[in-house]
């Protein structure tokens, strides 16, 4: 059972160059996210989508593209990095978008660093 | 407005010994209260929750204690084990997809 995948596993940018996290999970959950893990922190929620062909924000947004084309698949698109997006990014679903109904299983994340 | 805290960045513990993490939550909208564990270079693993409506849930050596009136919930992990040595950290929700976490806490466990 492979879970939530997340590739790369680390990342170096520089200012201003475009790329994409991936992640892909097998649970056959409708529910996919997007967290970003700072010190001090938490964890806080990018982008977010209940179901294929529906994506919506979350709390930190900006800078930062989803789409969600298949059940499976959920990348995050950074168009333009900056150095603010440094951090280790984590891709999270469930087979329910109520927290209180079932919980999130996470991938082992993508670290990245703009420099 | 960090409205899930989390004050203990790290706590320190004797195995064998209880554990104790510690979580304050300002919203009261919140209802439903989650904990995760973390190991280094992994994702977040769910480990237990508790529902508003109840003051306490056990599972196996974890135990998770809410006091409503304070807004304050706490884990308690007996007896505590080397494995236990991770980020613990606490999240709330109040219904729907949004899930608030507090900055973690490390535990560490000694031998």
């Amino acid at each position: 059972n492979a879970g939530v995948t997340q590739t790369p596993k680390f990342q170096v940018l520089k200012t201003g160059q475009s790329m994409t996290l991936q992640c892909a999970q097998d649970m056959n959950h409708e529910y996919m996210s997007w967290y970003r893990q700072d010190p001090g922190m938490g964890l806080r929620l990018i982008h977010y989508s209940v179901g294929a062909g529906i994506t919506d924000q979350g709390e930190v947004p900006n800078g930062y593209n989803v789409s969600r084309s298949t059940t499976e698949d959920f990348p995050l698109r950074l168009l333009l990095a900056a150095p603010s997006q440094t951090s280790v990014y984590f891709c999270a679903s469930s087979y329910s978008p109520d927290r209180g109904l079932s919980p999130l299983h996470f991938g082992n994340g993508t670290r990245l660093t703009v420099t | 407005d960090q409205q899930v805290k989390q004050n203990s960045p790290s706590l320190s513990v004797q195995e064998g010994r209880i554990s104790i993490l510690n979580c304050d939550y300002t919203n009261s909208m919140f209802d439903y209260f989650l904990w995760y564990k973390k190991y280094p270079a992994e994702g977040p693993t769910f480990l237990i929750s508790i529902s508003s409506i109840k003051d306490k849930n056990e599972d196996g050596r974890f135990t998770v204690f809410l006091n409503k009136s304070a807004k304050h919930l706490s884990l308690h992990i007996v007896p505590s084990q080397p494995g236990d040595s991770a980020v613990y950290f606490c999240a709330a929700t109040g219904g729907g997809n949004k899930l608030t976490f507090g900055t973690g806490t490390q535990l560490k466990v000694e031998l």
